[in-house]
């Protein structure tokens, strides 16, 4: 079944403790990214990669950093991690980098730091 | 500099009602156009979807869209709504590779 995972599902944490939330797709996707939902903001986009080694940021990419050593994982890391990063955490991935195609969302992170 | 607006935050309709949820984009050409829905707790589903072409699009649950140029708008529509329909939805608008979200309207349906 073609789909992006992500864990953990849940997490919560303290201010400081870095921490890593994961990312796999298997439809062999060139680009993926990782978004950010928050109450009245929508989903903001923290970083994207258009493919192995290649990444850029996003709208919010402040305390966030990513990495794309193989072309199906991007990790999302926190190395210190703040309240404000208290959120629901998408990753997604499409194929190409012109065609239009849909965006395929994973289930959602809820990562809640104290 | 790129944008997509959704007017409305909250929107309260009437089972069997129809539905029009708005959506504004502010592109220099012609975007590739989304809409999303999210049910409480769950991830994200993608309704339908506009490149080019037929100006309405139909989707899935009985949705569909009109893209508008001169109104540059995107609206999504229903004829008939059911309770199953309350959710938040969520305009998306991309050109090459990144989507940009609109802030999403919430859906209550009322018995």
């Amino acid at each position: 079944e073609a789909q992006v995972t992500q864990n953990p599902r849940y997490l919560i944490t303290v201010t400081g403790k870095k921490l890593t939330v994961t990312c796999s797709q298997n439809m062999n996707h060139e680009y993926m990214s990782w978004y950010r939902q928050d109450p009245g903001l929508g989903l903001r986009q923290i970083y994207y990669s258009m493919n192995v080694e290649v990444t850029d940021k996003g709208d919010v990419p402040e305390g966030y950093k990513v990495s794309r050593k193989e072309k199906r994982n991007f990790p999302l890391i926190l190395e210190s991690p703040s309240p404000n990063q208290t959120s629901l955490y998408f990753c997604a991935s499409r194929d190409g980098l012109a065609n239009p195609n849909e965006q395929f969302f994973g289930p959602g992170t809820r990562l809640t730091v104290l | 500099a790129q944008s997509v607006t959704q007017p409305d935050i909250h929107i309260t309709v009437s089972e069997g009602a129809s539905l029009e949820l708005r959506c504004n984009y502010s592109y220099g050409a012609t975007p590739y156009l989304f809409w999303y829905v999210q049910s409480p707790g769950q991830g994200l589903q993608l309704l339908l979807k506009y490149f080019s072409g037929d100006t309405l699009v139909q989707g899935i649950k009985g949705f569909e869209a009109e893209f508008k140029r001169s109104q540059s708008s995107f609206n999504l529509r229903k004829p008939s709504v059911h309770w199953s329909d309350a959710a938040e939805y969520f305009c998306a608008g991309g050109s090459q590779g990144n989507l940009i979200f609109g802030k999403g309207t919430k859906l209550s349906v009322k018995p």
